[in-house]
C-alpha cells in the first residue's frame, strides 16, 4: 500500500480565515513534505519532515505553519492568506530523507477569496 | 545549479508510437533521477527512478537511459497507450539536502488513438 490521504480535497477559504490541511500515511515512513503546485507549473518543496523533525523550510511565509503530531500524520496550518496562495497543496512521504521514493497524495485544491 | 531542464513541453504521439521526454540538469551532486506522472486534478504518482551508477532501467514499457557524462536522462515509452496521456515530470534530488526534489517544467503528452 502506497496512500497518502489528504484531506479536505477541496477548500475555499477568505482571506481572514484560520484552516488547517490534513495528510496521513501507514506506510511507516519517517519523512514527510508539503509542496505546493501552481496550475501548469511543477510542485515546489514548502517544507520537509524528518522524524517528526522539522527539518527543511523552503522560506515559506509564515502564515502557513506545518505541524508534526507523529509519524502518521502531518498538518499545515493556515492563516491570513492571499488569493496567490490558491494552488494544489501536495503531501509526499518517503521511506527517509536519503534518497528514497517519495509518494503524493491527491493533493489539496486551495482557493483563497 | 539546481534547475533540471525538460523537453519537449507537450507532445503527440500516435497509439503504439514511443514518447520520448529528455531532461538534463546541472548539479552534478544529484543522485537520484525519478520520473512522475500527472492526470489533471491528482497528485504525481511515481513511475520509475533511476541512480546515476546505472545507465538505463526498464520497468514493463516505461524505460529510463542515463548519460552521467552528459548529466542528461530521458524517459521512453513504448507502445504508448491513450491512458498514457498525462503530464510527465522528471525530478532529481541530492543526499544531502532532505530529498527535496527538483521538478522539471513538465512535458504534456498525448498519445492518439
Amino acid at each position: 500500500d502506497t496512500e497518502v490521504t489528504q484531506t479536505p480535497k477541496h477548500l475555499v477559504m477568505g482571506m481572514t480565515n484560520k484552516k488547517s490541511l490534513k495528510c496521513e500515511q501507514h506506510m511507516g515512513h519517517r519523512a514527510m513534505y508539503w509542496y505546493k503546485q501552481k496550475a501548469k507549473k511543477p510542485p515546489e518543496l514548502m517544507f520537509v519532515y524528518s522524524y517528526e523533525k522539522l527539518s527543511i523550510n523552503e522560506s515559506v511565509p509564515s502564515r502557513f505553519s506545518p505541524e508534526c503530531p507523529n509519524s502518521s500524520l502531518l498538518n499545515l496550518h493556515l492563516h491570513a492568506l492571499q488569493p496567490e496562495d490558491s494552488a494544489l497543496y501536495l503531501c509526499a512521504s518517503s521511506q527517509e530523507t536519503l534518497n528514497t521514493e517519495a509518494f503524493f497524495g491527491q493533493g489539496t485544491r486551495l482557493t483563497v477569496v | 545549479q539546481q534547475q533540471v531542464k525538460q523537453s519537449p513541453q507537450s507532445l503527440i504521439v500516435q497509439k503504439g508510437g514511443i514518447s520520448i521526454i529528455n531532461c538534463a540538469y546541472e548539479n552534478t551532486a544529484f543522485d537520484y533521477f525519478p520520473w512522475y506522472q500527472q492526470f489533471p486534478g491528482k497528485g504525481p504518482a511515481l513511475l520509475i527512478a533511476i541512480r546515476p551508477d546505472v545507465s538505463e532501467k526498464k520497468e514493463g514499457r516505461f524505460t529510463i537511459s542515463f548519460n552521467k557524462s552528459a548529466k542528461q536522462f530521458s524517459l521512453h515509452i513504448m507502445d504508448s497507450q491513450p491512458g498514457d496521456s498525462a503530464t510527465y515530470f522528471c525530478a532529481a534530488s541530492r543526499r544531502e539536502y532532505g530529498n527535496k526534489l527538483v521538478f522539471g517544467a513538465g512535458t504534456i503528452l498525448r498519445v492518439k488513438s
